[in-house]
C-alpha cells in the first residue's frame, strides 16, 4: 500500500528565509505526487503536482518541488518565506496508477514564519 | 465559479445523537469524496463518489456511517449513532477529470465536536 511520510511536523523559519518541506514517498511504480495547503479554518487548496512530465514542477505562491525517483523524495520549497505562508502543508502521493484521484495524504507539516 | 458548499461549518452534538453533514460539489464535477480530517493528521478517504456511484467505500465505517448522492449532484453524510471519537472535520471534495489534471477541490469542512 501507498504511504507518505513528512518529516517535521513543524517548520519554523524567519521571513525571507528558505523554506523547505519534506515528502517521503513509498511506491513500487512511479506515482503522481501532490502538494495541498490548508490555512486555518479552511479547505485544503492544489499547490503542486507532478503527473510524470518534469521532474521540477512549479506551483501557486513561489513554491515548486522535485521529484527524486532514487530518494522516492518530493520536497517542496520556497526561496523566500513571507508570512502569509503560515499554515499546514500536506503531502500525498496516488494510491495507483489506475486510480489518480484515489490520493493517500500525509500527516501534514505546520509552517510557522517569524516576522 | 463557486467552489464546494459544505453545510454546517459546527456542529455539536451529544453522544449517541444522529447528525448529518451535506456537500454542493463544483458544478460539473462527477466525483465527490467525503473525508475525515482528525486533528494534527491529514484528511482520511471515507467514500468516493463517481457520479452516484459508489465506487470506494472501503474505508467507511459502515455500522454507523452512511452517504448518498442522489442525482449524482450533492451529497449527505450521516453518523447514527455519534461516538465520542468521531470528533474531527469532515471534508468535501469533488474533482472533473480532465487531460490528467486530478486536481481535488475541498469545502471549508464541518467541524463536529461529540461531547
Amino acid at each position: 500500500a501507498q504511504s507518505v511520510t513528512q518529516l517535521g511536523s513543524h517548520v519554523s523559519v524567519s521571513e525571507g528565509a528558505l523554506v523547505l518541506l519534506r515528502c517521503n514517498y513509498s511506491s513500487s511504480v512511479p506515482p503522481y505526487l501532490f502538494w495541498y495547503v490548508q490555512y486555518p479554518n479552511q479547505g485544503l487548496q492544489l499547490l503542486l503536482k507532478y503527473t510524470s512530465a518534469a521532474t521540477l514542477v512549479k506551483g501557486i505562491n513561489g513554491f515548486e518541488a522535485e521529484f527524486k525517483k532514487s530518494e522516492t523524495s518530493f520536497h517542496l520549497t520556497k526561496p523566500s518565506a513571507h508570512m502569509s505562508d503560515a499554515a499546514e502543508y500536506f503531502c500525498a502521493v496516488s494510491a495507483d496508477r489506475t486510480s489518480y484521484d484515489k490520493v493517500i495524504f500525509g500527516p501534514g507539516t505546520s509552517l510557522s514564519v517569524i516576522p | 465559479e463557486a467552489g464546494v458548499v459544505q453545510s454546517p461549518r459546527y456542529k455539536i452534538i451529544e453522544k449517541k445523537q444522529p447528525v448529518a453533514f451535506w456537500c454542493n460539489p463544483i458544478s460539473g464535477h462527477n466525483t465527490l469524496y467525503w473525508y475525515r480530517q482528525n486533528l494534527g493528521q491529514g484528511p482520511e478517504l471515507l467514500i468516493r463518489y463517481e457520479n452516484e456511484e459508489a465506487v470506494d467505500d472501503s474505508q467507511l465505517p459502515k455500522d454507523r456511517f452512511s452517504a448518498e448522492r442522489l442525482k449524482g449532484v450533492d451529497s449527505t453524510l450521516k453518523i447514527q449513532p455519534a461516538e465520542l471519537g468521531d470528533s474531527a472535520v469532515y471534508l468535501c471534495a469533488s474533482s472533473l477529470e480532465d487531460r490528467g489534471s486530478y486536481e481535488q477541490y475541498f469545502g471549508p469542512g464541518t467541524r463536529l465536536t461529540v461531547t
